[in-house]
């Protein structure tokens, strides 16, 4: 069984640009969500795709988007990126109503 | 709104030693309850988790949380440490009204183990 996998595991962006980070969820599960891990923070909540639809958003603005694909796969966008987006972009696998299984992260760099 | 407090944002113990690490939550009900573990360039593993029921749960790695709705606390505790419990531990709630998943961690607990 394949766990949570994200990709890429690092990137460096400049201020104002867009970036797509992707997700693929274990197994069977058909819930994915998003968290932003900023430096010496906990994770916060970003949004949730629950059947490609989003169901659930955190308090983050319209530039942060996002897309879960038939297979659950999923991809977070940013647009117009700011030096404070710089963080550990986690996301986190389940069944709706059962264990979150996070993968290890990308960490998003903004110069 | 829901919100979650870690006060120790690091500890120092031997090893061998008990380590408790605590969590306090505000809420207006009975949230779910999680504690995760992250170690350097990992992702979270759940280490326990309560819904309801019994208030003392026990998770892997040998640890264990009881939860205390009078004091809205759900504190982690382990017997006695090893080296490889060194890593950051977070709290999280989630309010059984919201989307699953929805979850509010607290700021960590760097844990560090001495020989």
């Amino acid at each position: 069984e394949t766990g949570v996998t994200q990709s890429p595991t690092h990137l460096i962006k400049t201020r104002g640009q867009q970036v797509t980070l992707r997700c693929s969820s274990q197994s069977g599960h058909n819930t994915v969500s998003w968290y932003q891990q900023a430096l010496g923070q906990g994770p916060q909540f970003i949004f949730q795709y629950y059947r490609e639809e989003e169901n659930g958003r955190g308090n983050f603005p319209p530039r942060f988007s996002g897309l879960q694909f038939p297979n659950y796969s999923s991809e977070l966008n940013v647009n117009a990126l700011e030096l404070d987006d710089s963080a550990l972009y986690l996301c986190a696998s389940s069944s709706q109503g059962y264990e979150q299984y996070f993968g290890p992260g990308t960490r998003l760099t903004v110069t | 709104a829901q919100s979650v407090t870690q006060p120790d944002i690091h500890i120092t113990v031997s090893e061998g030693a008990s380590l408790e690490l605590r969590c306090n939550y505000s809420y207006g009900a009975t949230p779910y309850l999680f504690w995760y573990v992250q170690s350097p360039g990992q992702g979270l593993q759940l280490l326990l988790k309560y819904f309801s029921g019994d208030t003392l749960v026990q998770g892997i790695k040998g640890f264990e949380a009881e939860f205390k709705r009078s004091q809205s606390s759900f504190n982690l505790r382990k017997p006695s440490v090893h080296w490889s419990d060194a890593a950051e531990y977070f709290c999280a709630v989630g309010a059984p009204t919201d989307s699953w998943g929805k979850f509010q961690f607290g700021a960590g607990t760097q844990v560090v183990v001495t020989p």
